[in-house]
């Protein structure tokens, strides 16, 4: 199965780019990268999702190198509002069409 | 946009009730899930369901059972609830067949269980 391992939590600053890092060394040609953000007492909610290279959107870039083990999702001149735990996600169809979430990145920024 | 609707977003139920979690999707998706989250565990799959009629355990299906007789509707249950089952239900949803997801998952706003 494709675990993810993230860091547990990570610090910044406000206007600072943030980088957080997930490896996933058992990811399948199928699987897809994709990055969930999670305010309290909400859902996660999409932020990005790509299959290798670079994907950018107007809120973030995911960056994912030739083998595929890991992904780095960039958060460019980070607010108080990103303050958030960041999953990345693998998967599917190696896994029988389970999607299993690791323990995810929570992320502070501070003023 | 898709919708993925939750109906209660906070319960309370004694031990030994059987409680129902309702779940409803309103962009035809094929695949539904739940999980359940807790402080310091993240996210854990209970169940999915790929269609109609079927379900799949996941991580932790233990004390839980779940119902999809229609394709927008994604039910747990817990048979007997405990206080260990105490934590926040998360249900999802995503489009794709066998199992193959190309595109994100669609999540509810969640359902907060105390079980007293």
């Amino acid at each position: 199965l494709a675990k993810t391992t993230q860091p547990i939590s990570m610090d910044s600053y406000e206007g600072q780019e943030v980088n957080i890092t997930c490896s996933h060394n058992n990811i399948a040609t199928n699987d897809y990268i994709t990055w969930y953000q999670q305010f309290p007492s909400q859902g996660p909610r999409f932020i990005i999702q790509g299959y290798k290279t670079k994907v950018t959107n107007e809120v973030a870039s995911l960056f994912i190198p030739a083998d595929r083990k890991s992904s780095t999702l960039s958060l460019p001149r980070v607010s108080l509002s990103d303050t958030a735990v960041y999953y990345c996600l693998v998967g599917g169809y190696n896994q029988g069409g389970k999607l299993i979430f690791g323990q995810g990145t929570e992320l502070s920024v501070k003023p | 946009d898709v919708k993925v609707t939750q109906s209660s977003r906070y319960l309370v139920k004694r031990t030994g009730e059987k409680v129902f979690l309702e779940c409803v999707q309103d962009m035809d998706h094929e695949n539904m899930f739940w999980y359940r989250q807790d402080p310091g565990l993240g996210l854990r799959l209970i169940y999915f369901s790929y269609d109609v009629k079927m379900k799949e355990k996941g991580d932790i299906p233990e004390g839980y059972s779940v119902s999809r007789e229609k394709k927008e509707r994604f039910s747990l249950i817990l048979e007997s609830a405990s206080t260990n089952q105490t934590s926040m239900y998360l249900c999802a949803s995503v489009t794709g067949r066998g199992g193959s997801y190309n595109s994100p998952l669609h999540f509810g706003n969640g359902t907060r269980l105390t079980v007293t």
